[in-house]
């Protein structure tokens, strides 16, 4: 079957670093995407991988082992405004499938 | 401002009856999604259609339907077949179905059973 895992929730302090990590067992893989989605609104695009290695995008990053079947969104210098879930999803075998992670609750404290 | 509007924000239905979740994009996108979005659980892809008047099965479409009718719109009816109605139903499109094509979502419509 499919399955995607991530922590449930993180806490970190304001201008700290936090790593957000994914794993996946998938029937194909087509592309990871980090979404981030505020409660009660529409998650946004954040990042996408699909060869290995990093892709850095301002304050964030996000990587890529397809022989691990393992990404991490790394996120710098935290502001309030990131308390956020982190959704990670992975394209399978066709496209426009996605399977989706649980999301990863990050909460940044003063 | 170009976008995915999804009417109404909250939604309520009695049971055994039939309700229309609306979706409207005005980005030119060729590929629409819905999902569904339940506490503690990732989005679980409902339907999804490349072109007008083509849509497939995604994981959990038993008890829904769905039409493609023009390209800007893609309502979803939660029939009274759908035994677990309640949940956050997210609508979501992107330019078309190939690689590295993020999907842009609606604000959501949550679903509620009185």
């Amino acid at each position: 079957g499919q399955n995607i895992d991530q922590p449930t929730e993180m806490t970190a302090t304001e201008g700290a670093i936090v790593q957000i990590n994914c794993t996946y067992q998938t029937s194909g893989f087509n592309g990871l995407f980090w979404y981030q989605q505020h409660a009660g609104e529409a998650p946004t695009f954040l990042s996408y991988n699909v060869l290995d290695g990093l892709e850095e995008k301002g304050r964030f990053s996000s990587f890529l082992s397809r022989s691990k079947g393992y990404s991490y969104l790394l996120l710098k210098e935290l502001q309030m405004k990131d308390s956020a879930s982190y959704l990670c999803a992975v394209e399978t075998d066709s496209w426009g499938k996605f399977q989706f992670g649980a999301g990863t609750q990050v909460v940044v404290t003063p | 401002d170009g976008g995915i509007t999804q009417s109404p924000k909250y939604l309520f239905r009695k049971e055994g009856q039939n309700v229309t979740l609306s979706c409207e994009q005005n980005l030119n996108h060729d590929a629409m999604y819905w999902y569904r979005q339940d506490p503690g659980q990732g989005l679980r892809l409902i339907y999804y259609s490349q072109i007008v008047n083509d849509f497939q099965k995604g994981d959990i479409a038993e008890g829904y339907s769905v039409s493609r009718e023009k390209k800007e719109s893609f309502p979803l009816t939660v029939t009274s077949a759908q035994k677990n109605p309640t949940a956050f139903y997210l609508c979501a499109s992107s330019i078309d179905l190939g690689a590295a094509q993020p999907q842009h979502f609606g604000d959501g419509t949550r679903l509620s059973i009185l």
